[in-house]
């Protein structure tokens, strides 16, 4: 099986910078997800990392150590819309077929002023 | 905006009802999936199809069938709703590298109660 752990709530200013974190463990690692996702609404796709490293996206960017079953997701110049849900999500590549994503809870993140 | 629709988008239901839920994608995608989204647990996938005619059991099956018969629509069906499958449910497909990040994007979801 797998297990994806992230926290729970994260509280940051307006301008900061926060970084979220993600721990995994799995068998057959093909790749690791983040999603945003504000109340109410459908989760849209962030970011992508396969490889060791840092895959910069404008105010994102996403970090991913295999060795170590971990990533981070850093956003930077925070603002308030980026108040929302942010979920870590793993593919691997022995839970069979379908291109199967196993989701993490989610970091409730709350941006304040 | 990846081509996906969702119905109908909110459903309040009894206990013992049938309930089927639709998704339409508007892009050829071959891979299709049902998921349902819960406090404390995170999306969980229900099942997925790769093709039409051929789907799979995810994770939280039970209680849960699926269909397809046509490459746009994956229909989702509750066979006797329960108090427990009052959820959030989201479909998604899969993207392939052709179309940028090969993950999979989601519809709006549809908000069921069963009471």
């Amino acid at each position: 099986g797998q297990n994806i752990d992230q926290p729970t709530e994260m509280t940051a200013t307006e301008g900061a910078i926060v970084q979220i974190n993600c721990t995994y463990q799995t068998s057959g690692f093909n790749g690791l997800f983040w999603y945003q996702q504000h109340a109410g609404e459908a989760p849209t796709f962030l970011s992508y990392n396969v490889l060791d490293g840092l895959e910069e996206k404008g105010r994102f960017s996403s970090f991913l150590s295999r060795s170590k079953g971990y990533s981070y997701l850093l956003l930077k110049e925070l603002q308030m819309k980026d108040s929302a849900s942010y979920l870590c999500a793993v593919r691997d590549i022995l839970t069979g077929g379908g291109n199967k994503l196993t989701f993490g809870t989610g970091t409730q993140l709350k941006v304040e002023l | 905006d990846a081509g996906i629709t969702q119905s109908p988008r909110h459903k309040v239901t009894e206990t013992g009802t049938p309930v089927t839920l639709r998704c339409h994608q508007t892009e050829n995608h071959r891979y299709m999936y049902w998921y349902r989204q819960d406090p404390g647990h995170g999306l969980r996938l229900i099942h997925y199809s790769y093709g039409v005619k051929d789907t799979d059991k995810g994770e939280v099956s039970d209680g849960y069938s699926v269909s397809r018969s046509k490459t746009e629509d994956f229909l989702l069906t509750l066979e006797s709703a329960t108090s427990s499958q009052t959820s959030v449910y989201f479909c998604a497909i899969r993207r392939g590298p052709s179309g940028g990040t090969d993950t999979q994007y989601f519809g709006p979801g549809t908000r069921l109660t069963v009471l």
